[in-house]
């Protein structure tokens, strides 16, 4: 089944650019049927929608952190990219990509998740 | 603004019947909102148990199950296992916006 694996440094500096990639194994981000999103969860605490784009480039974003992110798709690589900019600590968090079905309006897979630290 | 509330913790013996809650403010939950239910424990990602109120993933045990209950969602779990202790949130849509709940810490005991 499909599998969803996040990359990207695992410390950012304040004021940085955060940049992850989720790879889409055993399925295609080409599938009309699904969107691909990513989500978050700082150390102790809920998860958090950041937001999902189609395999077309259309996008939604979490409105309170529409301003900061951009969601972007390489069909070609089979990947899909998180950019969240001018970060702080409060951006310091366990990030996780995850298919959400449009048709049935669920979430799944899920990647294992990836730590991100913002410090300098 | 968007809150989604559900209870921080519960306790529940094993083999008994516990529901957890998801209430939206302002404003009652109903299908339109297409809960979602995930179960996370230590160190895992989150794992879908329910979409859209009620309908379940093929994984999802049979002693979960979702509803609304007086305007809100609900999750349901009967016959409790000690494998169910774990952090549930619930997930609600918001017209091209989804927010996850504050999460209950389900306590086995």
């Amino acid at each position: 089944q499909v599998q969803l694996q996040e990359s990207g440094p695992g410390l950012v500096k304040p004021s940085e650019t955060l940049s992850l990639t989720c790879t889409v194994s055993r399925g295609s981000v080409s599938s009309g049927s699904y969107h691909w999103s990513w989500i978050r969860q700082p150390p102790g605490k809920g998860l958090e929608w950041i937001g999902y784009i189609y395999y077309s480039g259309s996008t939604n974003y979490n409105p309170s952190l529409k301003s900061r992110v951009t969601l972007s798709v390489d069909t070609s690589k089979n990947q899909f990219s998180l950019k969240v900019n001018s970060v702080t600590a409060a951006d310091t968090a366990v990030y996780y990509c995850a298919r959400y079905s449009s048709s049935f309006n669920w979430f799944d897979p899920w990647g294992q998740g990836t730590l991100v630290i913002v410090s300098s | 603004q968007t809150v989604v509330t559900q209870e921080p913790s519960l306790t529940v013996s094993p083999g008994g019947t516990v529901t957890l809650t998801c209430a939206s403010t302002p404003g009652a939950v109903t299908s339109g909102f297409y809960p979602n239910w995930f179960q996370q424990k230590p160190g895992q990602a989150p794992r879908a148990l329910i979409y859209s109120t009620s309908n379940t993933h093929s994984w999802t045990p049979a002693r979960f199950s979702g509803s609304l209950l007086g305007g809100k969602a609900a999750l349901t779990l009967s016959g409790v296992q000690p494998e169910d202790e774990a952090d549930y949130y619930c997930l609600l849509y918001y017209g091209g916006a989804w927010v996850f709940g504050g999460g209950t810490k389900l306590t086995v005991l």
